[in-house]
């Protein structure tokens, strides 16, 4: 199977400060992928996506960026809040199926 | 939410019995999967389908079947339950952009 891997399981920041998640990618052949937000009990919930043509993509606080030469994804959140504490995955997309890191975990300190 | 519920919600089970977890959704897309989700792995896929009666196998298909009848339901049986079941299951869709929405998870316990 695809291995999606991401940098540090947990991270911690100060309220108002920037956050920065990363991800691994193993194949080069993927073409979209996506970030999501997981909270305590609840599903995950889609974030932002990037496809493969691009190398950034911004949302409301969060950016994507895509570096294809390294196979690497990172999500920033601007101005981190509490309510942004959460485990965050990166999913990679192949065909028909999605492949899935274990996540990271964002603690927001107020 | 993409409009997909799961039932039921939480589920306690003995080893040896059939299980049926259904996920619905209201929006007709063509796509849907089931995952499980434990800790220490990302999700990871059990089965999906690809329209009614078309379905495939994922990476972690063994112990598990599903039946797509009619577009708006994916369900997954677990034939006879057994404690390496124990996780929780999502089910998703594919909405038209090519993202995956999940529904909000089924907590199942095999005793």
């Amino acid at each position: 199977g695809e291995s999606v891997g991401l940098h540090l399981p947990t991270l911690s920041v100060q309220e108002g400060d920037n956050s920065i998640i990363n991800c691994a990618y193993s194949n080069s052949a993927s073409d979209y992928f996506i970030w999501y937000k997981q909270e305590s009990g609840k599903g995950p919930q889609f974030i932002i996506d990037i496809r493969s043509n691009m190398d950034k993509r911004q949302g409301q606080r969060v950016t994507v960026l895509l570096n294809k030469t390294v196979k690497h994804l990172s999500l920033q959140i601007a101005a981190t809040q509490p309510g942004d504490s959460a485990v965050y995955f990166c999913a990679e997309n192949l065909g028909n199926q999605f492949y899935f890191g274990t996540g990271t975990s964002l603690t927001v300190i107020p | 939410d993409a409009g997909i519920t799961q039932s039921p919600r939480h589920k306690v089970t003995e080893t040896g019995t059939p299980v049926t977890l259904r996920c619905h959704q209201t929006e007709n897309h063509r796509y849907m999967y089931w995952y499980r989700q434990d800790p220490g792995h990302g999700l990871r896929l059990i089965h999906y389908s690809y329209g009614v009666k078309d379905t495939d196998k994922g990476e972690v298909s063994d112990g598990y079947s599903v039946s797509r009848s009619k577009t708006e339901d994916f369900l997954l049986t677990l034939e006879s339950a057994t404690s390496s079941q124990t996780s929780v299951y999502f089910c998703a869709i594919r909405g038209t952009g090519g993202e995956q929405f999940f529904g909000p998870g089924t907590r199942l316990t095999v005793l």
